[in-house]
């Protein structure tokens, strides 16, 4: 099936881990993008790439890391430089200047 | 910073009725503006993308666009219960391929 997969759809970790979530897709997509939705509030952009080996920080990229070394495959990293890294993450592609669509979201809370 | 507002509500709207939902943008050489559904504890769905000022249609769902004002609208016609979410506005800049999203306005369709 065509999709944007994102795993683990949930993850629980101790304070000061790094922790890496994982999103594909097999849509054949240029544009890759990160947000992050906290509980009521709407989503605001960590990460974006357009093009393999390329990415660029959108607003609250502070204690985030990502690569693009495929094209399918954009992993986000939240290290322990992220202040309150709880929350829903969610990752979406789409074509080149056109619409988004979004994987199903990964819930991440820091214990 | 580029900004996108929405009214938080709820906007609470009879069964049947036209609900009307309302985004401004502060980015004047924005080009590019979508609608997305979200319901609680979901990822969004695009609903509607629209990229020239007017009236785009879709079934009951029907985007306006007005860049003079920096406005787009989202109205649904004949209002279902299952059209309570949360809807998202997001717009795309003109220098750079960020899509910036609002805070989102809760509907609530009354049965």
């Amino acid at each position: 099936d065509g999709g944007i997969t994102q795993s683990p759809k949930y993850l629980f970790r101790k304070e000061g881990q790094n922790v890496t979530l994982s999103c594909e897709q097999n849509l054949n997509h240029d544009a890759m993008y990160w947000y992050r939705q906290d509980p009521g509030q709407g989503l605001r952009l960590i990460y974006y790439s357009q093009i393999v080996n390329d990415f660029q920080k959108g607003d609250i990229a502070e204690g985030y890391s990502v690569s693009r070394e495929k094209k399918e495959s954009f992993p986000l990293t939240v290290t322990s430089a992220q202040k309150n890294p709880t929350a829903f993450y969610l990752c979406a592609s789409g074509p080149l200047q056109r619409e988004l669509f979004f994987g199903e979201g990964s819930r991440l809370t820091v214990l | 910073q580029k900004e996108v507002e929405q009214n938080s509500g709820p906007l609470s709207v009879p069964e049947g009725a036209i609900a009307s939902l309302n985004c401004t943008y502060s980015d004047r050489g924005s080009q590019s503006f979508f609608w997305y559904r979200q319901y609680s504890g979901k990822s969004p769905e695009l609903i509607m993308f629209i990229y020239s000022n007017g009236d785009k249609e879709d079934g009951r769902f029907t985007a306006q666009l007005n860049k003079a004002s920096q406005y787009v609208s989202l109205l649904i016609r004949d209002s279902q219960p299952s059209d309570s979410a949360t809807y998202l506005c997001a717009v795309r800049g003109n220098r750079d391929d960020k899509i910036i999203f609002g805070k989102g306005t809760r509907l609530h369709i009354l049965p």
